[in-house]
């Protein structure tokens, strides 16, 4: 139990377009949701925290404008990167908090953007 | 600046070596501490987590680690690896704020390990 996907789990796309990246909880329902961004041989970095139904709480230094997050759904929370520049380019990854303060996060795959 | 640390960011052990990684860090108060890993090609796994009682936790896969409050430390053994445990190894932190608590995780820049057969 408690599988988190990603898609898409790769994408390339122009300097200046929009991508949306889904997470979902394909086997529990996560309140909270989070992103975080991981640069090449570098560690994780939290981007945001994402609450259903409410607004997303972001990390000092991450644009809110820019990177857009959506938790409509208990499954499903989305980050969508808004007109993406080359220093986008990244490794996303989500994760899922199984159960509420229980502190235990489930991660999805990743998604990697490469921004041309 | 608080953060947590992993001394080794590459290590190479001959399979049937015992394995050490140290993680420390600087967040005073409660903290929850975990070790995760990444396996090749594959997504973060909880290996093991500590939120209190018995500071020696075993986890899955032979891991244990020990949480040591006097020397902010949570360091991973596993006595004896093994091929398949080749894979990256992150430590981290989920520190307690005054007045209040936070469940955001931070991670450390991982540790690459490399066994031989």
């Amino acid at each position: 139990g408690a599988v988190v996907s990603q898609h898409p789990s790769w994408v390339i796309c122009k300097s200046g377009t929009s991508v949306k990246i889904e997470c979902r909880s394909l086997d529990f329902q996560a309140t909270t949701m989070f992103w975080y961004r991981q640069f090449p041989k570098q560690s994780l970095m939290l981007m945001a925290t994402s609450n259903e139904g409410s607004k997303a709480t972001y990390e000092q230094g991450v644009e809110k404008d820019k990177f857009l997050i959506n938790h409509a759904s208990l499954t499903l929370s989305t980050l969508t990167v808004t007109s993406a520049h080359p220093e986008d380019s990244s490794f996303y990854i989500c994760s899922a908090e199984r159960g509420v303060g229980t502190d235990t996060q489930y991660f999805g795959p990743g998604t990697r953007l490469t921004v041309l | 600046a608080q953060s947590v640390s992993q001394h080794n960011h590459h290590v190479i052990l001959s399979e049937a070596a015992s394995l050490e990684l140290g993680c420390n860090y600087s967040y005073g108060g409660t903290v929850n501490l975990f070790w995760y890993v990444q396996y090749p090609g594959q997504h973060l796994q909880l290996l093991l987590k500590y939120f209190s009682g018995d500071p020696l936790v075993k986890g899955i896969k032979g891991f244990e680690a020990e949480f040591i409050k006097s020397k902010f430390s949570f360091n991973l053994r596993k006595p004896s690896v093994q091929w398949s445990d080749t894979a990256e190894y992150f430590c981290a932190v989920i520190p307690s704020l005054y007045g209040g608590a936070t469940n955001k995780l931070i991670f450390g820049t991982g540790t690459l390990l490399a066994v031989q057969p």
